[in-house]
């Protein structure tokens, strides 16, 4: 199994700055089935990234996704106060799906 | 505008079942996998399983902490996909969220159902 680790584990940052978030796994993923999610408190989550790079249907162009093979990379350019949530990243192999633990974007 | 509705949960004691059920509409049902993903509280996300379309088999897959206890099972005829839960254990106490997969990602989830295993 693919084990994904996400950090920082909690970022403190303020509206207007710029947000890295980094997952690192385990072994090679491929790029195509690396997702990125957003959850605020009692919310479903919300897709936001697929296939590393691309932004899901009504994202903001401020949410963005790189990286390949064990690193992957989700940067918020400019954080807006709906932006501070928790966020997973997710792979799917092997007919299974994972999440790292979660990177609380915190207001500081 | 795609919808699912997750329903079922509640309280249930350790070595009982539950089935949940995930109605979905604002889409060709059939044409989706569907896939079950839970959240314990104060937890981050677990995936639990997934079912395929008819045109891929329909097909299932399981998390290694579920298998052998949970069912996945859907009726296209309906739009509804279950989570049939058997041997309930004390740590399948959380959120249970539905999803419609595309490209190996839910990319719609439910509002989610809270599953309590309690004596």
């Amino acid at each position: 199994e693919i084990v994904l680790t996400q950090s920082p584990g909690t970022l403190s940052l303020s509206p207007g700055e710029r947000a890295t978030l980094s997952c690192r796994a385990s072994q090679s993923v491929s790029s195509s089935y690396l997702a990125w999610y957003q959850q605020k408190p009692g919310q479903a989550p919300r897709l936001l990234i697929y296939g590393a790079s691309s932004r899901a249907t009504g994202i903001p162009d401020r949410f963005s996704g790189s990286g390949s093979g064990t690193d992957f990379t989700l940067t918020i350019s400019r954080l807006e106060p709906e932006d501070f949530a928790v966020y997973y990243c997710q792979q799917y192999g092997s007919s299974s799906w994972t999440f790292g633990q979660g990177t609380k974007v915190e207001i500081k | 505008e795609v919808q699912l509705v997750e329903s079922g949960g509640g309280l249930v004691k350790p070595g009982r079942s539950l089935r949940l059920s995930c109605t979905a509409s604002g889409f060709t049902f059939g044409d989706y996998a569907m896939s079950w993903f839970r959240q314990a509280p104060g937890k981050g996300l677990e995936w639990v399983g997934f079912i395929r379309s008819k045109a891929y088999g329909g097909t299932t897959e399981y998390a290694a902490s579920v298998k052998g206890r949970f069912t996945i099972s859907r009726d296209d005829s309906k739009s509804i996909a279950y989570l049939q839960m058997n041997s309930l254990k004390t740590e399948d106490t959380a959120v249970y969220y539905c999803t419609r997969v595309w490209v190996a990602v839910a990319n719609h989830w439910g509002q989610g159902t809270l599953v309590t295993v309690s004596s």
